[in-house]
């Protein structure tokens, strides 16, 4: 297991165009998490998946900002109409079921909006 | 709400001194407190965590309730922990994350 694997690492688009990240777990992890990064700043919060239910969604996710996670391991994050607002790095992070409270980080996928 | 605060973007100490990164937070029950770190060109990982009252790479952390801070201290800095060092917490489910303190060790 070489850990949480996201795809792509970079993304270059034009404003307007729609983009999809894609994040795969640490194996028999259940929880997913999406963070977004920008410079200088922390992770900010964007959503979470316990298995396949998505049971809490930040405010800073718009409606052009859509995140599944279909058989409960991997998970894709779609950002449509993409504005220069979203360029970042977006960061999955897993959980595995116990209490230990480790978050595994991916290491990103850096946007940038033209 | 939740929030995290580190009040220092950035701190710079000569090797061999002591070094604290402050953190404080925000949280209406009873949170559970991590220091993450991130090393140049690496992903984030979990440095240490109040429950475990462990020390890491030398550094240790105290939760202090009173003065809802968790403050990370390390009695002499090496130039291998320059690094982001991010304070967070989570009150079961979601993790909020401080704007994060970049540590620079001098030689």
């Amino acid at each position: 297991d070489t850990g949480v694997s996201q795809n792509p690492r970079h993304k270059i688009t034009k404003r307007g165009q729609n983009v999809t990240f894609r994040c795969d777990p640490i194996s028999e992890h259940n929880r997913l998490y999406w963070y977004r990064q920008t410079l200088g700043q922390g992770p900010e919060f964007l959503t979470y998946f316990q298995n396949e239910a998505q049971l809490e969604k930040s405010r800073l996710l718009s409606d052009r900002f859509s995140a599944e996670r279909p058989k409960g391991s991997f998970s894709t994050l779609e950002i449509q109409r993409t504005e220069q607002g979203d360029s970042a790095m977006y960061l999955c992070a897993t959980r595995d079921r116990g209490h230990s409270g480790e978050l595994f980080f991916g290491e990103g996928s850096r946007l940038t909006v033209l | 709400a939740q929030r995290v605060t580190q009040p220092e973007k950035l701190l710079s100490v000569f090797k061999g001194a002591p070094v604290e990164l402050k953190c404080n937070y925000s949280y209406s029950g009873s949170p559970e407190l991590f220091w993450y770190v991130q090393y140049s060109r690496q992903r984030l990982q979990l440095l240490l965590r109040h429950i475990s009252r462990e020390s890491i790479k030398g550094f240790t952390a105290d939760l202090n309730k009173g003065e809802t801070s968790f403050h990370l201290k390390k009695p002499f800095a090496q130039e291998e922990d320059s690094a982001m060092y991010y304070c967070a917490l989570t009150g079961g489910q979601n993790f909020v994350f401080g704007p994060g303190t970049r540590l620079s060790v001098l030689p």
